[in-house]
């Protein structure tokens, strides 16, 4: 079985400073592993995705996710975030055909 | 519009009720999937077609729930005898063939069971 943990539910941080969300994947098989962004009152949209080949995806908004199979981690990554980047955050992993979903993250970035 | 249409937005009704929540997926794509997501909570998979048929549906959570995909294209979720456990934001997405495609979703349909 596949599951997918979120470790924080919560991350409060200031504008321009890093941010680091972390995502921890159970599987006993390869994996394609997903984040995706759901900003208030909107649908989920693909940040970024990990099939194969470079374990460092860069997604859209400047987002950045690091595959670490001996860690079993997908941790989503950004050097300087902005106000609009408060939103809730899922990790995600495939799962035959579908996606199994953490539980999220919710990004707070203040002033 | 381009994006995967959810009708309604918002549908508050009475325990015991019958309820249909309706998904107009992304022309072309053949795989569609509805997920159901409470408060505080990731999107929680309940079934998957692709095509008209029932790919997987192992996370239906009894036989209250139902979907159909009778052309392949829109979808309608079935729920008998409501109960106020499931309120919830019901989402659908879709994606186009191939191996791990990404999943487009609607903005979903926010059920509440008084």
């Amino acid at each position: 079985a596949q599951s997918v943990t979120q470790l924080d539910s919560q991350v409060p941080v200031f504008e321009e400073a890093p941010v680091e969300l972390r995502c921890n994947y159970s599987s006993s098989v390869s994996v394609y592993l997903f984040w995706y962004v759901q900003y208030p009152n909107q649908g989920l949209q693909l940040l970024l995705k990990y099939l194969s080949g470079s374990t460092l995806v860069k997604g859209i908004n400047g987002f950045e996710a690091e595959f670490n199979k001996s860690q079993t981690s997908f941790h989503l990554r950004k050097p300087s975030v902005h106000i609009s980047d408060t939103a809730e955050y899922f990790c995600a992993v495939s799962l035959s055909e579908k996606l199994v979903f953490g539980k999220g993250t919710k990004l707070t970035v203040n002033p | 519009g381009a994006g995967v249409s959810q009708t309604p937005s918002n549908k508050v009704t009475e325990k015991g009720k019958y309820v249909e929540l309706r998904c107009d997926p992304i022309s072309g794509h053949t795989a569609l999937y509805w997920y159901r997501q409470s408060l505080g909570q990731g999107p929680e998979f309940l079934i998957y077609f692709q095509g008209t048929g029932a790919a997987d549906d192992s996370g239906l959570p009894n036989d209250r729930f139902f979907a159909v995909r009778p052309e392949g294209s829109v979808s309608t979720l079935k729920i008998q005898r409501t109960e106020r456990g499931d309120s919830a934001v019901y989402l659908c997405a879709s994606s186009p063939p191939g191996p791990a495609g990404e999943l487009f979703f609607g903005e979903g349909s926010r059920l509440t069971v008084l």
